[in-house]
């Protein structure tokens, strides 16, 4: 079974610019989550997809971040404007109808200078 | 509010000796409590999972417990490898809402030759 698959794996951008993320979750998994893991801390939850639709995106700072799944497959997160402080690994999960067994990709390390 | 607490923050050891990390929550109502480990650059990854009736579950080397009661959990790493050298992440499922995890902020352990 393939697992989660996130590009890029590495991005580095000046502030202001934006910068888009791209994942694609195990196949049959209705869920998908995006979490920020800032350096030394646990992830935290931004958005979270059931099929096309968002469950949660509480911790989203929508006035730069948005996210979209369509199709209930792939999803991409975007950050417009970029801010020093969005340095951070973006790791996407996903998990099956039902249960609370998240699978997490490789995650994307962005650098923002 | 729903809380996951890792102690210790960091940890190191020798190779071959064994360690406990502890896990405390006040998730409510609780579901189920997993213990991931992180590798440096990697995504989390599942190393065990206890529902509210387990009381300790093994994986090999890892061994978690868990008391409902006093809402904590531990995972006690016996023989350590230099392998083991990972953050340790206790998310906890539950809260309220749909599929909805709260994550700690993890154990950084070190072991060392």
């Amino acid at each position: 079974e393939a697992g989660v698959a996130q590009s890029p794996r590495y991005k580095i951008i000046e502030k202001r610019q934006s910068v888009a993320f791209w994942c694609n979750p195990i196949s049959g998994h209705a869920t998908l989550y995006w979490y920020q893991q800032i350096l030394g801390q646990g992830p935290k939850l931004l958005i979270q997809f059931q099929n096309n639709g968002v469950v949660d995106d509480s911790q989203l700072p929508k006035d730069r971040f948005s996210a979209e799944r369509l199709k209930g497959v792939d999803s991409t997160l975007k950050i417009q404007p970029a801010k020093l402080e969005d340095s951070a690994v973006y790791l996407c999960a996903s998990s099956s109808w039902g249960t609370h067994e998240q699978y997490f990709g490789p995650g994307t390390r962005l650098t923002v200078t | 509010k729903n809380q996951v607490e890792q102690s210790p923050q960091s940890l190191i050891i020798l190779e071959g000796k064994n360690c406990t990390l502890q896990c405390n929550y006040t998730v409510s109502p609780f579901s189920n409590l997993r213990w991931y480990k992180q590798d440096t650059g990697r995504g989390p990854v599942s190393l065990t999972i206890m529902t509210f009736s387990e009381n300790t579950k093994s994986n090999g080397r890892y061994t978690a417990t868990l008391d409902a009661d006093t809402k904590q959990s531990s995972l006690h790493i016996t023989a350590s490898q230099l392998s083991d050298s990972a953050s340790y992440i206790c998310v906890v499922s539950g809260g309220g809402g749909y599929q909805k995890v709260t994550f700690g902020t993890g154990t950084k352990l070190q072991v060392i030759p």
